[in-house]
């Protein structure tokens, strides 16, 4: 079945340094990709999506791209800051009926950045 | 403001004891799903509805059930309560670009 993999936490960055969190999926047909973050305490929040491939999504700095042929949708942002403190979960959607889906994640990677 | 509230926030309940989570949509938000999230994993899919019919159900056993109302409202109900249920539930609704997350209901069975 689909499936998503991403890379163990926790990372730990000093600010202004550049993050990437590898997520890597295998799956059926063409899924649409999603990074979620969740901040402590909070329930998870849209960051970007990608819904086909080499399609590019960005948001607040971060982006990644939709990697057909490496199965991939890494994360990347530039340069870190303290509030990027959270939980980050890579997610695919595995289609239901009547054009709805549902979302198949990641076990979350925590980053922690320090001042 | 995320457009999905849910409540309670936190709940303690007994093995064995039954339990009804709600969470309220955005008006015109027809699909809700829930998930189950145990501590430090990734949330797992429970069920969705799609216009109060059941639309897909994930590897949960039957004791979960679930309930959407027409005025955009749901609950999920867990009978039977086992200490391996205590998780954070979350509830999504449909919108623009994807589902929007409330900030979830965490269980703790004793």
């Amino acid at each position: 079945g689909n499936s998503v993999t991403q890379m163990e936490g926790p990372v730990t960055l000093s600010e202004e340094a550049f993050l990437t969190i590898n997520c890597t999926y295998t799956a059926t047909g063409y899924p649409s990709l999603f990074w979620y973050v969740q901040y402590p305490g909070e329930g998870l929040q849209l960051l970007l999506k990608a819904t086909k491939a080499d399609d590019k999504g960005s948001n607040k700095g971060f982006e990644a791209t939709y990697r057909k042929e490496t199965t991939s949708f890494h994360l990347e942002k530039g340069s870190v800051q303290v509030s990027d403190s959270a939980v980050y979960f890579c997610a695919l959607s595995d289609a239901l009926m009547d054009s709805n889906y549902q979302l198949i994640w990641g076990a979350g990677t925590k980053l922690i950045i320090k001042p | 403001e995320t457009g999905v509230t849910q409540s309670p926030t936190h709940l303690i309940k007994t093995r064995g004891q039954q339990v009804t989570l709600r969470c309220s949509s955005q008006s015109g938000h027809n699909t809700v799903s829930w998930y189950q999230q145990a501590l430090g994993q990734g949330p797992q899919f429970i069920f969705q509805y799609y216009r109060e019919e059941e639309n897909g159900r994930g590897n949960f056993p039957p004791r979960f059930s679930g309930l959407q109302f027409p005025n955009y409202s749901s609950e999920l109900n867990v009978n039977a309560l086992e200490l391996d249920d205590s998780a954070l539930y979350l509830c999504a609704s449909s919108s623009v670009g994807g589902y929007t997350f409330g900030s979830g209901t965490r269980l703790t069975v004793v």
